[in-house]
């Protein structure tokens, strides 16, 4: 079957590091999205790895090993307003989203 | 502008009723979806529809029919409502479903709760 799977709760601090780690099983593989989503709001695309390595984006970046089905968001300088649930997301062969269940960050002062 | 709008946002009713919720997006997206957010966070996909086709969760009851009267809406209407059915309800689109890098852009969402 397919699974996504992630921590379901951090805690870290303001100004810190955190990195959130997130392991996918699907039936062929066609990326991995992270999403961060606010308490009662929408999820809001952070980003997209296709290909093994680190993208980085500003205070976020996000790592790929697709032999090892591993992804992780590595969050920088952390803020009180990145408290929020980040949803790892892995797109199968028929392109659709195969979600997890989102890790809740929580940040303290 | 918004870019994907979901109305109502809250909807409180009672089991058995019909209801709909409609949505639409105005970034001439060619697919949109229905997504459900249970209590456990998890984001489930209902449908994914562009003008070509109709995919299906198998797992989404027949209850749930999504309505498309043109590319920029995607209506979702749930016919005798059970109390299983509160959840929350995401719209979204996205340029092409079959396009790798195609990012959903979601809507605010709309809290379900059957009594």
């Amino acid at each position: 079957g397919q699974n996504i799977d992630q921590p379901t709760e951090m805690t870290a601090t303001e100004g810190a590091i955190v990195q959130i780690n997130c392991t996918y099983q699907t039936s062929g593989f066609n990326g991995l999205f992270w999403y961060q989503q606010h308490a009662g709001e929408a999820p809001t695309f952070l980003s997209y790895n296709v290909l093994d390595g680190l993208e980085e984006k500003g205070r976020f970046s996000s790592f790929l090993s697709r032999s090892k089905g591993y992804s992780y968001l590595l969050l920088k300088e952390l803020q009180m307003k990145d408290s929020a649930s980040y949803l790892c997301a892995a797109m199968d062969s028929n392109y659709q989203l195969i979600w997890g269940a989102g890790t809740k960050l929580i940040i303290k002062p | 502008d918004t870019a994907v709008s979901q109305t109502p946002k809250y909807l409180v009713t009672q089991m058995g009723n019909d209801k709909s919720i409609k949505c639409e997006q105005n970034l001439g997206h060619d697919t949109m979806y229905w997504y459900k957010q249970d209590s456990k966070k998890f984001l489930k996909i209902m449908f994914s529809y562009n003008n070509k086709e109709l995919i299906i969760n198998e797992t989404v009851p027949n209850r749930f029919s999504p309505k498309s009267p043109d590319k920029a809406h995607l209506n979702l209407h749930i016919n005798s409502l059970e109390l299983g059915d509160s959840a929350v309800y995401f719209c979204a689109s996205s340029q092409d479903h079959t396009e790798t890098k195609t990012e959903a852009f979601f809507g605010q969402g709309t809290r379900l709760t059957v009594v």
